[in-house]
């Protein structure tokens, strides 16, 4: 079976520094793997994602990750935080024929 | 309306109460499902839908009873609720069940039960 790990319930960052959102799975077969993020009162918005082709995927709002089969990661980044990135992230694998399983997620607070 | 839309927002309930949640998805998608978000837990998917038939029942408890009348349509009928029972819950779709598709998100029914 699937399962996601992120690491680090709360990331706290400067504005203007590296944002760095750790996600590990374990899968038997390649999976598909999503970022989604939650805003206050909302609900959750696709990041970005990774089915096929090219590891280092690019997303909405400057947030790229990359997929590294050999350290089974998919760690999700963005080299300046901005104060409205603050939000919960959540990474999330997916196999064939299987769900949407997610992460427990990751609180990113921005300071100024 | 655009996207996927939940009413109400916020709900109010005691054990003994009779309750829905609405979902709508305005996106032609085929494929609904209902999700329970409690505080530090992942998401948990409760059931899926898929061209208004139920393809999934995640174990949950029958006091939770979900209805899809069409594929634009799915209600969660609530009834005798725990307070443990209190979370976010969070309607998606797709536009099917493959395996790449995309889950869109609406903003969720917060659910208090007293």
């Amino acid at each position: 079976a699937q399962s996601v790990t992120q690491l680090g319930s709360h990331v706290s960052v400067s504005e203007g520094a590296l944002v760095l959102l750790r996600c590990n799975y374990s899968s038997s077969v390649p999976p598909y793997l999503f970022w989604y993020v939650q805003y206050p009162n909302q609900g959750l918005q696709l990041l970005l994602k990774y089915t096929t082709g090219a590891t280092l995927v690019k997303g909405i709002n400057g947030f790229e990750a990359e997929f590294k089969k050999s350290e089974t990661s998919f760690h999700l980044t963005k080299p300046s935080a901005h104060m409205s990135d603050a939000a919960e992230y959540f990474c999330a694998v997916k196999i064939p024929a299987g769900n949407l399983i997610f992460g427990k997620g990751t609180k990113l607070s921005v300071k100024p | 309306e655009t996207g996927v839309t939940q009413t109400p927002r916020h709900l109010v309930m005691g054990m003994t109460n009779k309750k829905s949640l609405k979902c709508e998805q305005h996106l032609g998608h085929n494929a609904m499902y209902w999700y329970k978000q409690s505080a530090k837990k992942p998401l948990e998917l409760m059931f899926v839908y898929s061209l208004e038939e139920r393809v999934e029942n995640n174990s949950v408890p029958s006091r939770f009873s979900p209805e899809c009348p069409n594929s634009s349509h799915l209600f969660l009928h609530l009834h005798t609720l725990q307070p443990e029972d209190s979370a976010l819950y969070l309607c998606a779709s797709s536009q099917d069940l493959g395996y790449t598709n995309e889950q869109f998100f609406g903003p969720g029914t917060r659910l208090t039960v007293l």
